[in-house]
């Protein structure tokens, strides 16, 4: 069976540090990976996503992610935080019609 | 484009009652999901729709059914309310297949008493 593992329930970082989000899967085939970010209260949001290609992908808000099929990984990057990255983190893979979402990841950013 | 909406964005219910959540996107998208969110179990899947008239089982369908008649609209019912339903609910749909970024509605958050 598919699933996604967010190994960190909880992130503090201060302001301006780098941040590292990890993420896990495990499926046989080479998956759809996303990254979903959601403030409190809101919808979620895509950061980035990976089907193919370049291992290193780009999102919005100056994330990145890379994908490393030898450790089933796709972790998310992002060199300087700010305040307004505080929200929660959702990896996702999905297989054929069904998306399945890590346990997600709290960020929390200090000044 | 209004985007995901969902109606209603908060409810309460006695254990037992039925409702129906709605949920509406105005993008053409084919494929249309139903998520419960709760406390670290992130997002689970409940039901789907490829496109209309056609739906499917996620991964917690129990306890809630769904019909998909307009491309447009696919609404998700309690048949008999349980406490085990209270939960924040989101909607979303994508461009075909699932496989495709989705877009979320705003959720609506259901308390069962």
């Amino acid at each position: 069976a598919q699933s996604v593992t967010q190994p960190d329930i909880h992130i503090t970082v201060s302001e301006g540090a780098s941040l590292e989000l990890r993420c896990n899967y495990s499926y046989g085939a080479t998956p759809y990976l996303f990254w979903y970010v959601q403030s409190p209260g809101q919808g979620l949001q895509l950061l980035l996503k990976y089907f193919s290609g370049d291992t290193l992908v780009q999102g919005i808000k100056g994330f990145e992610a890379e994908f490393k099929r030898s450790q089933s990984s796709f972790n998310l990057r992002k060199p300087s935080v700010h305040w307004s990255d505080a929200a929660e983190y959702f990896c996702a893979v999905v297989t054929g019609n069904q998306f399945y979402f890590g346990t997600g990841t709290s960020l929390t950013v200090i000044p | 484009n209004a985007g995901v909406t969902q109606t209603p964005k908060f409810q309460v219910l006695k254990t037992g009652q039925s409702m129906t959540l709605q949920c509406a996107q105005d993008m053409n998208h084919e494929y249309m999901s139903w998520y419960r969110q709760d406390p670290g179990m992130g997002l689970r899947l409940i039901h789907y729709s490829v496109g209309a008239g056609i739906t499917d089982q996620g991964e917690v369908p129990n306890g809630y059914n769904v019909s998909r008649s307009t491309t447009e609209d696919f609404p998700l019912r309690l048949l008999s309310a349980a406490p085990s339903q209270t939960s924040v609910y989101f909607c979303a749909s994508s461009y075909q297949r699932g496989n495709n970024e989705q877009f979320f509605g705003p959720g609506t958050r259901l308390t069962v008493l």
